[in-house]
């Protein structure tokens, strides 16, 4: 079964606005969300992380929003740039040392 | 090179036939983890190998696939007998240790395709 679901299979952005893509999970022992980016014929690279103690992680124009009580994260990207056009994986674990569990991903298509 | 690569790159094969896909992570990593991501999926975890220590299997679909980690580098995944559903993108990745499972970092994947 699915505990990490991303309900979004793509999203379109201009360019300069923001890129907000949501994810749910269903486990409540999970307690470190990342979000992944791939780029075609390339493996996923990590992108953002954020452990349950906090609400909110920034790191320049990505920003992830963690909602424990509705087990729910965001990743927001602004301003959005055509380089940001990928596909972004949701993944979670209940703890560092475990393996990770993903989406299905959002594909991102920023345009100019 | 400085990352983690996978050979080959893309495999077809017939069904019934056995393959193997080999993962070489970085240097000096310990910790190293198989996916695959079939068409319109999610990344599936299938096995993980921290160290000397017995490898983490739980994720492995049947028990026509192993794996298996020589001298604590390089991983090979075997698939015997294949199945069409086994076609998929197999991606490997590697960390420092198991920590830091955030700090993944993923090869290119190799690209199966059973006819």
């Amino acid at each position: 079964d699915q505990q990490v679901k991303q309900n979004s299979p793509s999203l379109s952005v201009q360019e300069g606005r923001i890129s907000i893509l949501n994810c749910d999970y269903t486990n409540s022992m999970f307690d470190y969300f990342l979000w992944y980016k791939k780029y075609p014929a390339e493996g996923p690279t990590f992108l953002i992380s954020i452990s349950s103690i906090k609400d909110k992680n920034e790191d320049g124009r990505f920003t992830v929003f963690l909602n424990k009580s509705a087990k729910h994260l965001s990743l927001h990207i602004v301003p959005s740039q055509p380089g940001d056009s990928a596909v972004y994986f949701c993944a979670a674990s209940p703890n560092s040392g475990y393996a990770l569990n993903f989406g299905k991903g959002t594909s991102l298509l920023v345009t100019p | 090179g400085a990352g983690v690569s996978q050979s080959p790159s893309n495999k077809v094969t017939e069904k019934g036939k056995d393959v193997e896909l080999r993962c070489d992570p970085i240097s000096g990593h310990t910790a190293l983890y198989w996916y695959r991501q079939s068409l319109g999926q999610g990344l599936e975890f299938l096995i993980y190998f921290q160290g000397n220590s017995a490898p983490d299997k739980s994720g492995l679909p049947s028990d026509r696939f192993s794996a298996e980690r020589t001298g604590g580098s390089v991983s090979t995944l075997t698939i015997q007998r294949t199945q069409q559903e086994d076609s998929a993108v197999y991606l490997c990745a590697s960390s420092v240790n198991r920590d830091t499972n955030e700090k993944l970092f993923f090869g290119s994947g190799t690209q199966l395709s059973v006819l």
